[in-house]
């Protein structure tokens, strides 16, 4: 079955620290996809990332970076030197390259991130 | 490049009525996706259509139901609605075909409300 789970519900930062969410997913599919998206209070969401089953490499956006390891089955974003701005609600999602579910996004339930000045 | 459009933004109907919502995909985008985003459910996926085909489908009832047209407009339709319908129904678009699996790009949202 396909699962994703964000353990952390809120978080809470100061501006320009660091700070971490997790991933972790559940798929029995060998070839998939992972995003993350960003939900600000406007609601819509937007896109962050995809990483395919295949790219194992830690990629870096400017000040996003993530995280991607098969072995704990963990797809974790940091950003780094938070700002207000980055306040919202992210994502995480599981897409299966083949099969009846083919492009449907599983979400986890989503981390809301809250940055103080 | 216009992004994803949905319409109404926000709409409050009674229970009993039925309603439909409408998305216009990003130009050149043959797949559309729905998606229910609630507070106690989270999102949760109710179709998608590429080439006024369905080709994959959520487990919702049959009240829910959609349509995509030739310049890949969709369209979807809750009939006989309930207070548990209310939520914001989002709609994604990609390129589809083969490559469904790129990034699906989310419109701003209908505001539903069931009252």
């Amino acid at each position: 079955a396909q699962k994703v789970t964000q353990a952390q519900t809120e978080i809470s930062v100061v501006e320009k620290e660091d700070v971490t969410l997790d991933c972790v997913y559940e798929t029995r599919d060998t070839t998939y996809y992972l995003f993350w998206y960003k939900q600000p209070p406007s609601g819509e969401l937007v896109f962050l990332i995809r990483r395919n089953s295949f790219d194992e490499q830690n990629e870096i956006s400017g000040r996003y970076s993530w995280n991607f390891q098969k072995s704990t089955s963990s797809f974790n974003f940091t950003i780094t030197a938070s700002q207000v701005v980055d306040s919202a609600v992210y994502f995480c999602a599981l897409s299966e390259a083949r099969g009846s579910t083919l492009g449907r996004l599983y979400f986890g339930r989503g981390t809301q991130l809250t940055v103080w000045p | 490049k216009a992004g994803v459009t949905q319409t109404p933004r926000y709409l409050i109907k009674t229970r009993g009525q039925q309603v439909t919502l409408s998305c216009s995909p990003i130009s050149g985008h043959r797949s559309v996706s729905w998606y229910q985003q609630t507070p106690g459910q989270g999102l949760q996926f109710l179709f998608e259509y590429f080439s006024e085909t369905q080709r994959n489908k959520g487990n919702f009832p049959g009240r829910f139901s959609g349509r995509q047209f030739s310049n890949s407009r969709s369209e979807m339709n809750v009939s006989t609605l309930e207070l548990g319908d209310s939520a914001l129904y989002l709609c994604a678009s990609s390129l589809g075909a083969e490559e469904i699996h790129n990034e699906q790009f989310f419109g701003p949202g209908t505001r539903l409300t069931v009252l």
